[in-house]
């Protein structure tokens, strides 16, 4: 079954600093990798997702991640944070069809 | 551009009474999932319908069931409620596309069983 863990339950970081939060994933088949963002009291928005193609991925809000079939990591990036990016961040995979199942989360807060 | 629409948006029960989530999905999608989230937890996958018909099944209790009406819209019921189903209930949908597979998500329905 395909799985992810994140790595951080928790990341501080100050603003305008750079941020990397960690997921690895496993699995034996062909994966459907994703990170989505929730902010307090609101739904998950999609930031990026990987099916296939480029290993860069660029998403919404300045985030990246890189697919990394080497080290089954898909690590979400963004080399300067603001404010408004504190967020919880959960990482996911899946079938191109199918169920959604997420990591445990990882609570971004920047600090000014 | 339209969104998930999810109602209530706040529900509150006492224990042993029945609650009835409602989703309504993007325009044209044709695939509605719901997911439960727990107090601190990460969301986890309930239950699947596509073209009205339930395409995946997930650790959703006995208590609870679902259906995909022909308007696309989706209903969650839950009866004998206990205060561990209080959470925060996700709709997603998607498309046609089945080859991308971009679940969007409402803003949940925010459960407590008192």
């Amino acid at each position: 079954a395909q799985s992810v863990t994140q790595l951080d339950s928790q990341v501080p970081v100050f603003e305008e600093a750079p941020v990397e939060l960690r997921c690895n994933y496993s699995s034996s088949v062909s994966v459907y990798l994703f990170w989505y963002v929730q902010y307090p009291n609101q739904g998950l928005q999609l930031l990026l997702k990987y099916l296939s193609g480029s290993t860069l991925v660029k998403g919404i809000n300045g985030f990246e991640a890189e697919f990394n079939k080497s080290q089954t990591s898909f690590h979400l990036r963004k080399p300067s944070v603001h404010i408004s990016d504190t967020a919880e961040y959960f990482c996911g995979s899946g079938t191109s069809y199918g169920k959604l199942t997420f990591g445990q989360g990882t609570i971004l807060t920047v600090h000014p | 551009a339209a969104g998930v629409i999810q109602s209530p948006r706040h529900l509150i029960k006492e224990k042993r009474e029945t609650a009835t989530l409602k989703c309504y999905p993007i325009p044209r999608h044709d695939t509605v999932y719901w997911y439960q989230q727990g107090p601190g937890q990460d969301p986890q996958f309930l239950i699947s319908f596509y073209e009205k018909m339930q395409s995946d099944k997930g650790s959703i209790p006995d208590r609870f069931s679902a259906q995909q009406f022909s308007d696309y819209h989706s209903e969650l019921n839950m009866s004998s409620l206990e205060l561990g189903d209080s959470a925060l209930y996700f709709c997603a949908s998607s498309t046609l596309d089945r080859a991308n597979n971009e679940q969007f998500f409402g803003p949940g329905t925010r459960l407590t069983v008192l």
